[in-house]
C-alpha cells in the first residue's frame, strides 16, 4: 500500500535559519503531494501541494517540489520564525486508493 | 465559510459512558473523513464518507465505535461504551475531491476526549 515517510523529528532551530523537512513516498500511479501545518491546539492546515511531477507547491515562503525521479517531495524554507512552530504533515492523495496517507509528523521548534 | 465545526472541543467522561462527537462539515464538499490522533499512533483515518454514505470503515477499531452522516451537513462518532485507550484528539475533515480532484482536506479543530 500507500506509504509516506518523513524525516524523525524533533527539530530545533534559531531564528533565520534555513530549514528543510525531508518527505519520500511509496505510491502506485501518481500520487498528489502535500504539506500540511498543524499549530498547537488546532486542526491541520494545508500549507501547500503538487499535483504532477517537477511542479512546485509554494507558501509563507515554504517551498517543496515533487520529484518522481526520487519519490520525494521536501519542504524548505530560507528563513524561518519563531512562529513557524508548529507540526509538519506530509501527505499524498492516490486516487487509486481513495483516500489520503499521512507522515508522522515532524515537530519544528524555532527559538528567538 | 466558518469552516469544518466540531463540536464539543473538550470531553472528559468516565470509563463506560457513551460518547458522541459531532461536524458540520462545509457546505458543498462531498467528501468527510474522521480521523483519530494520539502521541502513540499519530494520525489514523477511521472512517470517511462520499454524499452521505459510508466508503471505507476498516480504520474503526472495533464495535464500540460507529459512525453516522445522516445528511450533507452532519456527522457524527460515537462511541459506546468508551474506555480510557479511547482518550486522543479526534478530527473531522472535509473536501470537494469531486471538483478540486486533488482532495484537498480541510481540518476542523478537533474534539480532546479524554476518558478517565
Amino acid at each position: 500500500g500507500d506509504s509516506v515517510t518523513q524525516m524523525e523529528g524533533p527539530v530545533t532551530l534559531s531564528e533565520e535559519a534555513f530549514l528543510t523537512i525531508n518527505c519520500t513516498y511509496t505510491a502506485t500511479g501518481y500520487p498528489s503531494l502535500f504539506w500540511y501545518v498543524q499549530y498547537p491546539g488546532e486542526g491541520l492546515q494545508l500549507l501547500l501541494k503538487a499535483t504532477k511531477a517537477d511542479d512546485k507547491g509554494s507558501n509563507k515562503g515554504f517551498e517543496a517540489t515533487y520529484r518522481k525521479e526520487t519519490t520525494s517531495f521536501h519542504l524548505e524554507k530560507g528563513s524561518v520564525q519563531v512562529s513557524d512552530s508548529a507540526v509538519y504533515f506530509c501527505a499524498l492523495y492516490n486516487t487509486n486508493a481513495g483516500k489520503s496517507t499521512f507522515g508522522d509528523g515532524t515537530t519544528l521548534t524555532v527559538k528567538p | 465559510d466558518a469552516g469544518v465545526i466540531q463540536s464539543p472541543r473538550h470531553e472528559v467522561t468516565e470509563m463506560g459512558q457513551e460518547v458522541t462527537l459531532r461536524c458540520k462539515p462545509i457546505s458543498g464538499h462531498d467528501y468527510l473523513f474522521w480521523y483519530r490522533q494520539t502521541m502513540m499512533r499519530g494520525l489514523e483515518l477511521l472512517i470517511y464518507f462520499n454524499n452521505n454514505v459510508p466508503i471505507d470503515d476498516s480504520g474503526m477499531p472495533e464495535d464500540r465505535f460507529s459512525a453516522k452522516m445522516p445528511n450533507a451537513s452532519f456527522s457524527t462518532l460515537k462511541i459506546q461504551p468508551s474506555e480510557p485507550r479511547d482518550s486522543a484528539v479526534y478530527f473531522c475533515a472535509s473536501s470537494d475531491r469531486g471538483r478540486s480532484g486533488a482532495n484537498v482536506l480541510t481540518f476542523g479543530a478537533g474534539s480532546r476526549l479524554t476518558v478517565l
